[in-house]
């Protein structure tokens, strides 16, 4: 399994400019959620999905869309980027259910620069 | 979700144990203890988790005090390698809509010295 991938690694956006954070995982979860992470901070929750079709916010939803039309993709879109949106973003997913122990397990990160 | 309090820092000598502890009293009864570690800017690894009983796996124990007020996460023999943010969260439920979702709070940072 490659587990949760994310791309791109590295990404730089002009202040305005859109794009769409990608993340897959192949270990058939239902659950799969976002974060991002300021320097020297914790991570924060954007938001998650507990299910194809179902999305909810997290703790720091502005700015942010997401839709989950498969089980293995939760794409993050920014519509309009802010350099307040410079961070690390982090997609996580987790598996529910008989035999599963609720861990979940993150993608290396994707790093945007928004200037 | 119920809120946690770590120490902000930590240091430990190599080969000792890391004694790492957590604080949350408000932790309701179907919430969780989980422990995650972040090494540098990777993403978070989980370590362990337990809701009432100690557990022991092989990266760590677990201790969660009899009131469920406060635990302890226990690295036996600290390596260079555990140097890392170590975070303690308690989220709801198994099965419940919530169970997706990670409350980080600031975690400690556990410097393992030779």
């Amino acid at each position: 399994n490659a587990g949760v991938t994310q791309t791109p690694k590295f990404q730089v956006l002009k202040t305005g400019q859109s794009m769409t954070l990608q993340c897959a995982q192949d270990m058939n979860h239902e659950y799969m959620s976002w974060y991002r992470q300021d320097p020297g901070m914790g991570l924060r929750l954007i938001h998650y999905s507990v299910g194809a079709g179902i999305t909810d916010q997290g703790e720091v939803p502005n700015g942010y869309n997401v839709s989950r039309s498969t089980t293995e993709d939760f794409p993050l879109r920014l519509l309009s980027a802010a350099p307040s949106q410079t961070s690390v973003y982090f997609c996580a997913s987790m598996g529910a259910g008989l035999g599963q122990n609720y861990e979940q397990y993150f993608g290396p990160g994707t790093r945007l620069t928004v200037t | 979700d119920a809120k946690t309090t770590q120490p902000p820092s930590m240091d430990c000598a190599e080969g000792r144990a890391a004694n790492l502890p957590c604080n949350h009293s408000t932790i309701s009864g179907n919430e969780y203890v989980y422990w995650y570690r972040q090494i540098h800017s990777q993403g978070p690894q989980y370590i362990i988790h337990g809701l009432k009983n100690n557990e022991t796996n092989e990266m760590a124990s677990l201790i969660i005090t009899e009131d469920r007020k406060s635990s302890t996460l226990i690295l036996p023999h600290a390596t260079l390698r555990d140097t890392a943010v170590y975070y303690c969260i308690v989220r709801a439920d198994h099965g419940s809509s919530n169970t997706g979702k990670l409350i980080f709070g600031q975690g400690t940072t556990l410097q393992v010295k030779p």
